[in-house]
């Protein structure tokens, strides 16, 4: 495997499942990142790992729940969700240095529904 | 803090002529810019970062862009549309410690 990699690919789920986003990158990167991507919206950044530290969490409802056990693997965690989450999530990784960035490499996404 | 605006959230062109994507942003420092593709049912590809060397970037599939501080513009430009430049793109700032800030994308579509 190459890049970055989400699975699963598709998922559909009532709003009373439990179910988990999985992403892995292969870059050797030291920051993660997942966002959602809704029609007619802007790209939401949603939580933002650096050196598995959570850094950022822009206000993201708590039936979202990420971990981050090691640089490589990201985990969303979805539970009790709401039709208006359906949407397409997308997980990224970057090499953050001091001084500067480097650009971030997305995986394909997962494209949830929540019936 | 940083933004990004995108002129146009659909852009259609002919076969073969030029690509002009538009993109402006804010910033309070010297930012980095980007610009990403977005195919259907797809993540994000990176066509392009500005990162404070030359002006005139080059990107891949024969796009390009200009960093322009004056104007605090970031167009996206391509000689000539194919059929296969149909997509969403995504114009992007960042600045050192901040997070990466997104537009709302263009959707371009290209006639045959």
């Amino acid at each position: 495997e190459t890049g970055v990699t989400q699975t699963p690919r598709h998922l559909v789920m009532g709003m009373t499942n439990k179910k988990s986003l999985k992403c892995e990158q292969h870059l050797g990167h030291n920051a993660m990142y997942w966002y959602k991507q809704s029609a007619k919206k802007p790209l939401e950044l949603m939580f933002v790992y650096n050196f598995k530290e959570q850094t950022e969490n822009n206000s993201v409802p708590s039936r979202f729940s990420p971990e981050c056990p090691n640089s490589s693997h990201l985990f969303l965690h979805l539970h009790t969700l709401q039709p208006e989450d359906s949407a397409l999530y997308l997980c990224a990784s970057s090499q953050e240095i001091a001084g500067g960035t480097y650009e971030q490499y997305f995986g394909p996404g997962t494209r949830l529904t929540v019936t | 803090a940083q933004s990004v605006t995108q002129l146009g959230s659909h852009v259609s062109v002919s076969e073969g002529a030029l690509v002009l994507l538009r993109c402006n942003y804010s910033s309070s420092v010297p930012p980095y810019l980007f610009w990403y593709v977005q195919y259907p049912n797809q993540g994000l590809q990176l066509l392009l970062k500005y990162t404070s060397a030359a002006t005139l970037v080059k990107g891949i599939n024969g796009f390009e862009a200009e960093f322009k501080k004056s104007e605090t513009s970031f167009h996206l430009t391509k000689p000539s549309a194919h059929m296969s430049d149909a997509a969403e793109y995504f114009c992007a700032v960042k600045g050192w410690r901040t997070p990466l800030v997104f537009g709302k994308g263009t959707r371009l579509s290209v006639i045959a």
